[in-house]
């Protein structure tokens, strides 16, 4: 089975830390994604990276950035954070060539910040 | 941009009932589409996937239809129990396209 891990369940932090979330994949896959997820509006793709050390922004990638030095583990890192990145983080991997579609998603970090 | 719209947002129905699910997407030129599971405070879990020369795919009590050419999907799950209570996402993905474009999800109450 994939098994996508994320570090934190959650977490609760000040305005203006600097936040890491850590998510790991053991499968071998070659594309990694993070997402958050707000009520009402679904899962909006923050980065995705296809290859170790290649990223991509996605749709809503203001306020973070992400690092992928190993192909099994993919970062994103909040430079400051602030009330408005309240949220549930998803990661989420999958294969590349045809099954690149097929996305196995982490249990998430529940990030609240102060 | 591929929008992806299910209604209702929340659905209540008595034990035994057949669900049915409906997610609408815009752009008709898909690969793929993907129903999930989310149970609260966790990740989501894959249901079914239908490929875009598919009309439907069935897994147990799950069954998903499809048309393209209406923009839309349909999940049906029978005789619903307790324990199908959770949110219930469709996606969609476009192809040559690693992006998946996600609705906001309908949760389902059970009630026993």
């Amino acid at each position: 089975d994939v098994k996508v891990t994320q570090s934190s369940r959650y977490l609760v932090k000040r305005t203006g830390e600097k936040v890491f979330l850590e998510c790991v994949q053991d499968m071998d896959h070659e594309n990694m994604f993070w997402y958050r997820q707000d009520p009402g509006l679904g899962l909006r793709l923050i980065y995705f990276s296809y290859d170790v050390k290649m990223k991509e922004k996605g749709d809503i990638p203001e306020g973070y950035s992400v690092s992928r030095e190993k192909k099994e583990r993919f970062s994103l890192i909040l430079e400051s954070a602030s009330t408005n990145q309240t949220s549930m983080y998803l990661c989420a991997s999958s294969p590349g060539g045809p099954a690149k579609n097929i996305q196995y998603f982490g249990a998430g970090t529940r990030l609240s910040v102060l | 941009k591929q929008e992806v719209t299910q209604i209702p947002a929340a659905l209540s129905v008595p034990e035994g009932e057949n669900l049915v699910l409906n997610c609408s997407f815009t752009d008709s030129a898909i690969y793929n589409l993907q129903w999930f599971r989310q149970d609260p405070g966790k990740g989501l879990t894959s249901l079914l996937l239908i490929q875009s020369s598919q009309r439907e795919q069935t897994s147990g009590r799950l069954n998903a239809s499809l048309d393209k050419s209406s923009g839309r999907s349909t999940l049906y799950i029978a005789a619903s129990q307790p324990g199908d209570s959770a949110t219930y996402l469709c996606a969609v993905s476009s192809s040559n396209d690693y992006k998946l474009s996600f609705g906001a999800g309908t949760t389902v109450t059970v009630r026993a």
